[in-house]
């Protein structure tokens, strides 16, 4: 069972709009991630962060922002949500010290922007 | 750099097996990640094989690893219509670093 959340699930949302992707992990993790995934399966890494007040940008160029004031808490703001930020949003989390240092992902957040 | 290849799609009948293959160009990985991905949902760890090994097996799951080529292969025994999902590829250099994802390979089951 994971114990990543991700809300909310589905959001459809007019342009221009700001909007707040929320992520939270139960589990002391302290490094999280966000991914985008596109339709044709791709996951593209947006932002990371190794700790509270850590944050950094991934590999994919992103409008989006992120903040990590707590440990369990990583979410992912849009200023002015346009249609090309329609995709699905997953969000991880892992743990450096045990073994085999996987990422658990939350269910996703699916975004459309109208 | 890193990268993870695998072909994208994969169709198989019910019953048969399923193989689905990935190749990765960091010789250092020292993880290896099998994930599912079904749909609507979130990616799910499926199995892993540390570098050290050459295969696992888990029930219907086998892993292959050949370090010498890089490859890494997920073969599914009696694939069942449950099985239907991406499965992505993913490999890691050290407990500390990224995990770096494949493209993933949708496996489709017919009857």
């Amino acid at each position: 069972e994971a114990d990543i959340y991700q809300t909310p699930r589905y959001l459809v949302i007019g342009t221009g709009k700001k909007i707040t992707l929320e992520c939270s992990q139960t589990m002391g993790h302290d490094k999280m991630y966000w991914y985008q995934q596109d339709p044709g399966m791709e996951l593209h890494l947006i932002h990371y962060s190794y700790g509270v007040n850590s944050t950094e940008k991934g590999d994919l160029s992103s409008e989006s922002t992120v903040s990590r004031i707590r440990t369990e808490h990583f979410p992912l703001t849009l200023e002015s949500a346009r249609p090309s930020h329609t995709s699905q949003y997953l969000c991880a989390s892992s743990e450096d010290s045990v073994s085999p240092y996987g990422y658990t992902f939350g269910s996703g957040t699916r975004l459309t922007v109208v | 750099g890193e990268d993870v290849e695998q072909s994208l799609f994969l169709s198989v009948r019910e019953g048969d097996s399923s193989v689905i293959n990935c190749t990765y160009t960091d010789s250092s990985s020292t993880y290896l990640y099998w994930y599912k991905q079904e749909p609507g949902a979130g990616l799910q760890l499926l199995t892993y094989i540390f570098s050290n090994m050459d295969m696992k097996q888990d029930q219907r799951l086998t892993v292959l690893l050949n370090k010498k080529d890089k490859h890494l292969s997920l073969r599914i025994a009696d694939t069942q219509t449950g099985d239907s999902a991406i499965y992505f590829c993913a490999e890691r250099y050290s407990s500390a670093s990224k995990i770096i994802f494949g493209s993933g390979t949708r496996l489709s089951i017919r009857p």
